[in-house]
């Protein structure tokens, strides 16, 4: 089955500097990549996500980055404010529906 | 539209009790999703329903768990009998049963068992 990873599962940055979230995955048949970010005591939300056939997608502050070749993705956040702490969870597709497969999340934190 | 709408918030029951979580999904969305959700494992896949039958139970850790979906509508995870290891906030999900789109999630149902 599919295996996400990933890395680092904490990381603080200071109000205004860029963070980055890398994730691999093993399944190759996986075509579709959401990030979803969590805040405390609330379900995860999608944030924004991509699919096999574009290698980068931008909205605002956050993109995304996909190398299939290599099997992994990442997500970035530039200019980060203090309501980017959270945690985030990238996840995976699985062959044949819609369910995903995630990662176990990274914690950001935004020192003000 | 209220998002997707779990209840209790929150559950504390002995070990031995029979638990029951529920779960209104979004309406017009025909996929629901149960998710279990620890320090450990991360987020864990239980079960998913397509138009109310499950398709994938794979994930469900024993037969102490069950889940259904009489309608589209209302969906329940019961677990019977419940065991301190079962401590977890559990999600449920729903979406449209098309190939890679979004999972909305619900606020969750943090369980302890004692």
């Amino acid at each position: 089955g599919e295996n996400v990873e990933q890395h680092p599962s904490t990381l603080s940055v200071q109000e205004g500097d860029s963070a980055v979230i890398k994730c691999t995955y093993s399944d190759s048949a996986s075509n579709y990549f959401p990030w979803y970010k969590q805040e405390l005591g609330k379900g995860p939300q999608l944030i924004i996500d991509i699919r096999s056939n574009v290698g980068e997608k931008k909205d605002q502050r956050i993109a995304v980055t996909l190398n299939k070749t290599a099997k992994h993705f990442s997500l970035h956040i530039t200019e980060t404010q203090p309501e980017d702490s959270a945690v985030y969870f990238c996840a995976a597709s699985l062959g044949g529906n819609n369910r995903l497969a995630f990662g176990k999340g990274n914690q950001v934190v935004v020192i003000p | 539209d209220a998002g997707v709408i779990q209840s209790p918030r929150h559950e504390v029951t002995e070990m031995g009790q029979e638990v029951t979580l529920r779960c209104k999904p979004i309406s017009g969305h025909n996929s629901l999703f149960w998710y279990r959700q620890t320090m450990m494992r991360g987020l864990e896949l239980l079960i998913y329903f397509n138009n109310n039958v499950p398709i994938d139970d794979s994930g469900m850790p024993e037969d102490r768990f069950s889940a259904k979906m009489p309608n589209a509508s209302f969906s329940t995870l019961k677990i019977q009998p419940s065991e301190p290891r079962d401590s977890a906030v559990y999600f449920c999900a729903s979406g449209w049963d098309t190939m890679n789109t979004e999972a909305f999630f619900g606020q969750g149902t943090r369980l302890t068992v004692v």
